[in-house]
């Protein structure tokens, strides 16, 4: 089955470290894959996205995320961690259709 | 910058009754969507909505879903009798148009979501 997998549901970084968040996507043909972030009461907010122009995005506020498909993964980083980056993480991909596939989430904490 | 809107921001409801979520997606974006939140699970996709009517709904969108759009703006979602494993975070999404196998591979837009909570 086509599935988004998100390992870590928990990520704590200090600040100024490198952020590193997985993403794994199972599927015989590589989807479009995005990454959403969520802010305390808001909405999903599209940080980047996967469209096979290139393998290494750039997306918003610092962060990329490079598409391997070889590892079937879209891990998003950021070289340093800031106060603002704590917020829930999503990975998304469309299989095929219109429907975004979510993961779990990951919720960044970033250590002062 | 456009935005979609979602009310209410909360809703409370009795067990049994019918709600109405409401969006108001981005002006010119053709694709809607709705997709939910139980507390503690991912986010799931339950319809999606192209040219008044819908494209693909998931397992989840039984008889007691309902989406329309009443005018050139507005984007609800009916729960027709709401049950307690109803309770979640709803969120109200929207893509423009563009190339390719419709709504394929585009950028949706979500709303803040509207928390529903059947007592």
């Amino acid at each position: 089955a086509q599935s988004v997998t998100q390992l870590g549901s928990h990520v704590s970084v200090s600040e100024g470290a490198l952020v590193l968040l997985r993403c794994n996507y199972s599927s015989s043909v590589p989807p479009y894959l995005f990454w959403y972030v969520q802010y305390p009461n808001q909405g999903l907010q599209l940080l980047l996205k996967y469209t096979s122009a290139a393998t290494l995005v750039k997306g918003i506020n610092g962060f990329e995320a490079e598409f391997k498909k070889s590892e079937t993964s879209f891990h998003l980083t950021k070289p340093s961690a800031h106060m603002s980056d704590a917020a829930e993480y999503f990975c998304a991909a469309n299989f095929g259709n219109e429907k975004l596939t979510f993961g779990t989430g990951t919720r960044l904490t970033i250590i002062p | 910058e456009p935005e979609v809107t979602q009310t209410p921001s909360h809703q409370v409801t009795q067990m049994g009754q019918e709600v109405i979520l409401r969006c108001v997606p981005i002006s010119n974006h053709l694709y809607f969507y709705w997709y939910r939140q139980i507390l503690g699970q991912k986010v799931e996709f339950l319809v999606s909505f192209y040219n008044n009517e819908i494209s693909e709904k998931s397992e989840i969108f039984d008889d007691q879903f309902s989406v329309e759009r009443p005018d050139g703006s507005n984007f609800t979602l009916k729960i027709r009798s709401t049950k307690l494993e109803d309770s979640a975070m709803y969120f109200c999404a929207s893509s423009e148009p563009g190339p390719g196998l419709a709504g394929l591979g585009h950028i949706q837009y979500f709303g803040a979501g509207t928390r529903l909570s059947v007592l």
